[in-house]
């Protein structure tokens, strides 16, 4: 079975700067995608930014980028120019990519505060 | 375009009670998948329909079941309610069944159930 580890439950980073936060997985499949989404406090989870494992260019969405090392099983999220609005909690999931819809399988989360 | 809702938002019902949970998916999306968020567990995959048919279930007990209906809308029910039953219950959508990584799943807000 797949695991998704995010060992920093909590983060803090100043208005304007960059901050990363840490995801390892572990997994036997070669083919699989790679998620961040983010919760904050309503509750919706919102997708961030996808990454697919056999797509060694990293994935980029505006003030996003990911770092993916597929050797090592990690996928860690950098935030640059950090918002206020960015603060909330944020998961790295993974899905297999095989036929049907295998479900997403989370980490423990990252709880991002913003100081202003 | 309206995202997925989720009713209600909130409730709370006391032990041995059963509980009906409703998610109306994004127009045009066929499946609807269930995640229990608790600050124990993290987020676990409950179920997913498509067409009306289970495809996928979790690791929980048979108290746990759902039904989609040819509108696509899903339903999940609890039965006999217990205290770890307390959780928020996230709700997502997406247009098919096939090919996980590329069918991204948008969440609705969640249904918030505690047991008392």
């Amino acid at each position: 079975a797949q695991t998704v580890t995010q060992s920093q439950p909590e983060m803090s980073v100043q208005e304007a700067e960059t901050v990363t936060l840490s995801c390892t997985y572990d997994t036997s499949e070669s083919d699989y995608y790679l998620f961040w989404y983010k919760q904050p406090p309503s509750r919706q989870m919102i997708l961030v930014i996808r990454q697919e494992a056999y797509k060694q260019q990293n994935a980029t969405e505006n003030r996003f980028s990911v770092n993916f090392q597929k050797a090592a099983k990690s996928f860690s999220l950098k935030i640059s120019d950090s918002q206020l609005g960015d603060a909330a909690m944020y998961f790295c999931a993974y899905r297999s990519a095989y036929s049907g819809n295998t479900p997403l399988v989370f980490g423990k989360g990252t709880r991002l505060s913003v100081i202003a | 375009k309206a995202g997925v809702t989720q009713t209600p938002r909130y409730l709370i019902k006391t032990r041995g009670q059963q509980v009906t949970l409703s998610c109306s998916p994004i127009s045009g999306h066929r499946s609807v998948s269930w995640y229990q968020q608790t600050p124990g567990q993290g987020l676990q995959f409950l179920f997913e329909y498509f067409s009306e048919t289970q495809r996928n279930k979790g690791n929980f007990p048979g108290r746990f079941s759902g039904r989609q209906f040819s509108n696509s809308r899903s339903e999940m029910n609890v039965s006999t309610l217990e205290l770890g039953d307390s959780a928020l219950y996230l709700c997502a959508s997406s247009l098919y069944y096939s090919r996980s990584g590329a069918n991204v799943l948008t969440f609705g807000a969640g249904s918030r159930l505690t047991v008392l």
